[in-house]
């Protein structure tokens, strides 16, 4: 019910293209869907957030998509960049309250390539 | 604004010692959460602490604890140590931790046990 399942695990695209990551999850109080993204050597970074009352987010060249009904949500990188080149994790967090604070439930990752 | 800091940043550590490692929030950010970030099992929660009080806490054994100090510092100090703790650890802060609020990260401290 706590999991958040990503995939895929590696993803490798030429400059240019469209990069696209999927996450689904299962229990429905998660409310909060950010993605991080992570260089080596450095903690996440936000990317992008969305709440599930909106279906789609857009800021810049990253979209968020967000499917309610099924449980699932995604992310596109438009005109994929070299420097894109790192993690990308999508998590969750449940409505606040009880045992969720400061709790964050990530997927396991995207290693994303992006070659010139 | 200063971004979150973790020291040390690099550990080495042998096998039964103990580790203590400290994390400074977002200046007025009160609340300080810990995972632990390995290939294998990605990023899990530790716990979370608000004004010196443990709120949330994850799965893993007693070995590992932590504490807030009134200007929101944390440290968290896992006591004899394994192999299989060898990690990134991440602290990330947030004003209030109730949730639909941004966790921002620290560069993380990585331990390596021999």
């Amino acid at each position: 019910q706590q999991q958040v399942k990503q995939s895929p695990q590696s993803l490798i695209v030429q400059k240019g293209g469209i990069s696209i990551i999927n996450c689904a999850y299962e229990n429905t109080a998660f409310d909060y869907f950010p993605w991080y993204q992570q260089f080596p050597g450095k903690g996440p970074a936000l990317l992008i957030a969305i709440r599930p009352d909106v279906s789609e987010k857009k800021e810049g060249r990253f979209t968020i998509s967000f499917n309610k009904s099924a449980k699932q949500f995604s992310l596109h990188i438009m005109d994929s960049q070299p420097g894109d080149s790192a993690t990308y994790f999508c998590a969750a967090d449940p409505n606040a309250g009880g045992t969720s604070y400061g709790k964050l439930t990530f997927g396991q990752g995207t290693i994303l390539t992006v070659h010139p | 604004k200063a971004g979150v800091t973790q020291t040390p940043r690099y550990l080495i550590k042998t096998r039964g010692q103990q580790v203590t490692l400290s994390c400074s929030p977002i200046s007025g950010h009160r609340s300080v959460s810990w995972y632990q970030q390995t290939p294998g099992q990605g990023l899990q929660f530790l716990f979370e602490y608000f004004s010196e009080t443990q709120r949330n806490k994850g799965n893993f054994p007693g070995r590992f604890s932590g504490r807030q100090f009134s200007n929101s510092r944390s440290e968290m100090n896992v006591s004899t140590l394994e192999l299989g703790d060898s990690a990134l650890y991440l602290c990330a802060s947030s004003f209030s931790g109730r949730g639909k609020e941004t966790q921002y990260f620290g560069p993380g401290t990585r331990l390596l046990v021999l």
